[in-house]
């Protein structure tokens, strides 16, 4: 158990649609990245998220957007949805170790998103 | 670029023996981070080891351990004693140290069955 926790678990959009998803971080980290996970393959880096502002993005399209609170908790928005979006959505937040901060990533259980 | 290359989509092992699990990885930075995380049917990511580039020795974590080639790139995650309940998807990452982000680079995971 990582303390990351995402919701919802399961969704169903149509194409064109609009989704938010949401994650709580672990306490004590003020990191947050998001991937995408498309069946089969391995995630991949959407954004980052450090002190409430994008901090890092991958190689989508500007419908992906986020949010981060000051909280810490983040969201995932994608808009217009396309067939291709269908994935397991992750969030992950990481923590500094002995002051050093050594990469690793706590991940929720994901939000797995269909768009029909 | 970063590249993460897992050649081994699917590996079988009978319980209580030894498997390998292959990784290289592709970086022209000198300092970086290599991870093993273990992905169960639940979508859960769970992070297994870590070894970070300078790391002389090879990490181990009870029954993972890590053979860091440096000068091969290759970063072989070797779990002993397989047990039924490691049956999943393993994924190795790798992320460029001390840019604060959390671009975390995957390779396509290797699904690992655990055969009785």
């Amino acid at each position: 158990e990582t303390g990351v926790t995402q919701s919802p678990t399961h969704l169903i959009k149509t194409r064109g649609q609009q989704v938010t998803l949401r994650c709580s971080s672990q306490s004590g980290h003020n990191t947050v990245s998001w991937y995408q996970q498309a069946l089969g393959q391995g995630p991949q880096f959407i954004f980052q998220y450090y002190r409430e502002e994008e901090n890092g993005r991958g190689n989508f399209p500007p419908r992906f957007s986020g949010l981060q609170f000051p909280n810490y908790s983040s969201e995932l928005n994608v808009n217009a949805l396309e067939l291709d979006d269908s994935a397991l959505y992750l969030c992950a937040s990481s923590r500094l170790r002995q002051g050093v901060s050594t990469g690793e990533l706590f991940f929720g259980e994901g939000s797995r998103l269909t768009v029909l | 670029a970063q590249k993460i290359t897992q050649t081994q989509p699917g590996m079988f092992v009978q319980e209580k023996e030894a498997v390998t699990l292959d990784c290289t990885y592709d970086t022209s930075d000198q300092s970086y981070g290599l991870f093993w995380y273990k992905q169960p049917s639940s979508g859960e990511m769970i992070f297994l080891i870590y070894q970070g580039s300078y790391d002389e020795q090879n990490a181990t974590e009870g029954r993972y351990s890590l053979n860091f080639q440096k000068a091969r790139k290759s970063a072989n995650l070797v779990i002993s004693a397989s047990q039924l309940g490691d049956s999943a998807m393993y994924f190795c990452a790798m992320r460029e140290l001390g840019r604060g982000n959390n671009d975390m680079r995957f390779g396509a995971g290797t699904r690992l069955t655990v055969k009785p």
